[in-house]
């Protein structure tokens, strides 16, 4: 199975700030990378696919870059409405998987 | 709208068994893969098991770790797809979500807790 490794695992940010987020791929899975959002108590929600892809609806502060093996996620101005775990995931051969997610707390 | 809404789970010991189901609403079900996503608590996300449509055969696909174990199934005229779990095990406590979509898993419900536990 291709392990999809993201860092850091958790970050301390402040409204306003610029985020970034990586992912690694143990294989190349071309750009078949999606980003999901997943708030406290909720389910998760698509938010990048296709590593670059802004899913309907998605504020333009967020986006998704890369292809191969790695991939990187931004949030450009950081909301309070976006503290989060955010997980990439492959598509490029099954089993798709996840990574382990990366935490965004507030200062 | 598109709706999921997972049902079913529980609390069961472990080897038994539990079905979970998840009605669909607001889109083509027939014409959707639908799949069924797991997280166990404060960990994160891992695909569980695939079914794809009538002209693909409703071909399956499975995890490793639940491979024998778990089954998925649909039925198109109900708009409902379920989930087999037997011979649960402990490390299966986990909520268990329905998902589906076009660009990736665009469409996912609340979930649904399942607890394996003697």
């Amino acid at each position: 199975d291709i392990v999809m490794t993201q860092s850091p695992t958790s970050m301390s940010i402040s409204v306003g700030d610029r985020v970034t987020m990586n992912c690694k791929a143990s294989q190349n899975v071309g750009s078949n990378v999606d980003w999901y959002q997943q708030k406290t108590g909720q389910s998760p929600k698509l938010l990048i696919y296709k590593a670059s892809n802004r899913y309907t609806g998605v504020p333009d502060r967020f986006t998704g870059s890369g292809s191969g093996t790695d991939f990187t996620f931004t949030i450009s101005n950081m909301q309070a409405e976006d503290l989060a775990v955010y997980y990439c995931m492959q598509s490029n051969s099954y089993p798709p998987t996840f990574g382990g997610g990366t935490k965004l707390e507030l200062k | 709208a598109v709706q999921l809404v997972e049902s079913g789970g529980g609390l069961v010991q472990p080897k038994e068994s539990l079905k979970i189901s998840c009605a669909a609403s607001g889109f083509t079900f027939s014409n959707a893969a639908m799949y069924w996503v797991r997280q166990a608590p404060g960990k994160g996300l891992e695909w569980v098991a695939r079914i794809r449509t009538k002209p693909n055969n409703y071909a399956t696909y499975y995890a490793d770790s639940v491979k024998g174990r778990f089954t998925i199934s649909r039925d198109d005229s109900k708009s409902m797809v379920y989930l087999q779990m037997d011979n649960l095990k402990t490390e299966d406590t986990a909520m268990y979500y329905c998902t589906a979509g076009a660009a990736g898993f665009d469409y996912w419900g609340q979930g649904v807790m399942v607890t394996v536990s003697s």
